[in-house]
C-alpha cells in the first residue's frame, strides 16, 4: 500500500512569489491535514480537508489556502511568500483521526 | 480545549539505558493520545496511540506508554535505548470537535554510545 506522497520534496521561492505544494493521501483516506513545521515552532495545524470541503483551519493568514480534489488529493497554496514561511510542510491523511494520522515526508519550502 | 505539554526539549541517555519521555495532557473529555517519532528530514511516524482501551499501550520499536488519568500523563518509555532511537518525539492529542491533532513541542532524544 502506498503511503502519503508529497511533492515536490524541496521548493525554493523568492519572497512575494506563490508556492503550490501537493499531497496524495493513502487510498481510502478521505481526510487530509496540512501542518507547518518551522524551526523552533513545532508542528502548527494549517488546514483540514474532508470530502472536498475545508473543515477547519489553524491560526494562519488567508494567503495560506488550499483545496481537495475529487480523488481526495490536496494542494496547499501559499501566496505572497514571506521569509518566515520557510519551513517543512507536512501532509497527513486519515480515515478517522481518533486513530491517528499517516504523514508524508514533507515538502521543504525555502523562501529567499 | 485539549492540549499536551512535553517536559524537556532535549533528553540524553546512554545506550542500553531506560528511555523516559514525558507528556502531560489537558482535556475535559476522555482524550485520544498519540506518540509520533520523526527522524531527520522525514515526516512523522506513529509509535502508539491511546483510545480509551487498555491504559498500557504497546507500540512499535519496543516503546510503550501508560495513560494515567490521576496524573494527566502519557509518558513514553523504552527499557533499553538503541542508537537508532535517536530522533525527535512528539506527543499529540485529538482536539475534540475539530478533528485535528494538537502536537506538543517535541523532545529530541540523543543516545550516547
Amino acid at each position: 500500500e502506498a503511503g502519503v506522497t508529497q511533492s515536490p520534496t524541496h521548493l525554493i521561492k523568492t519572497r512575494g512569489q506563490q508556492a503550490t505544494l501537493r499531497c496524495s493521501p493513502i487510498s481510502g483516506h478521505t481526510s487530509v491535514y496540512w501542518y507547518q513545521q518551522a524551526l523552533g515552532l513545532g508542528l502548527q495545524f494549517l488546514l483540514w480537508y474532508d470530502e472536498g470541503e475545508e473543515r477547519n483551519r489553524g491560526n494562519f493568514p488567508p494567503r495560506f489556502s488550499g483545496r481537495q480534489f475529487p480523488n481526495y488529493s490536496s494542494e496547499l497554496n501559499v501566496n505572497a511568500l514571506e521569509l518566515e514561511d520557510s519551513a517543512l510542510y507536512l501532509c497527513a491523511s486519515s480515515i478517522d483521526s481518533n486513530y491517528g494520522y499517516t504523514f508524508g515526508s514533507g515538502t521543504r519550502l525555502t523562501v529567499v | 480545549a485539549q492540549s499536551v505539554t512535553q517536559l524537556g526539549s532535549h533528553v540524553s541517555v546512554s545506550e542500553g539505558a531506560l528511555v523516559l519521555l514525558r507528556c502531560n495532557y489537558s482535556s475535559s473529555v476522555p482524550p485520544y493520545l498519540f506518540w509520533y517519532v520523526q527522524y531527520p528530514n522525514q515526516g512523522l511516524q506513529l509509535l502508539l496511540k491511546y483510545t480509551s482501551a487498555a491504559t498500557l499501550v504497546k507500540g512499535i520499536n519496543g516503546f510503550e506508554a501508560e495513560f494515567k488519568k490521576s496524573e494527566t500523563s502519557f509518558h513514553l518509555t523504552k527499557p533499553s535505548a538503541h542508537m537508532s532511537d535517536a530522533a525527535e518525539y512528539f506527543c499529540a492529542v485529538r482536539v475534540q470537535g475539530a478533528n485535528n491533532l494538537f502536537f506538543g513541542t517535541g523532545t529530541r532524544l540523543t543516545v550516547i554510545p
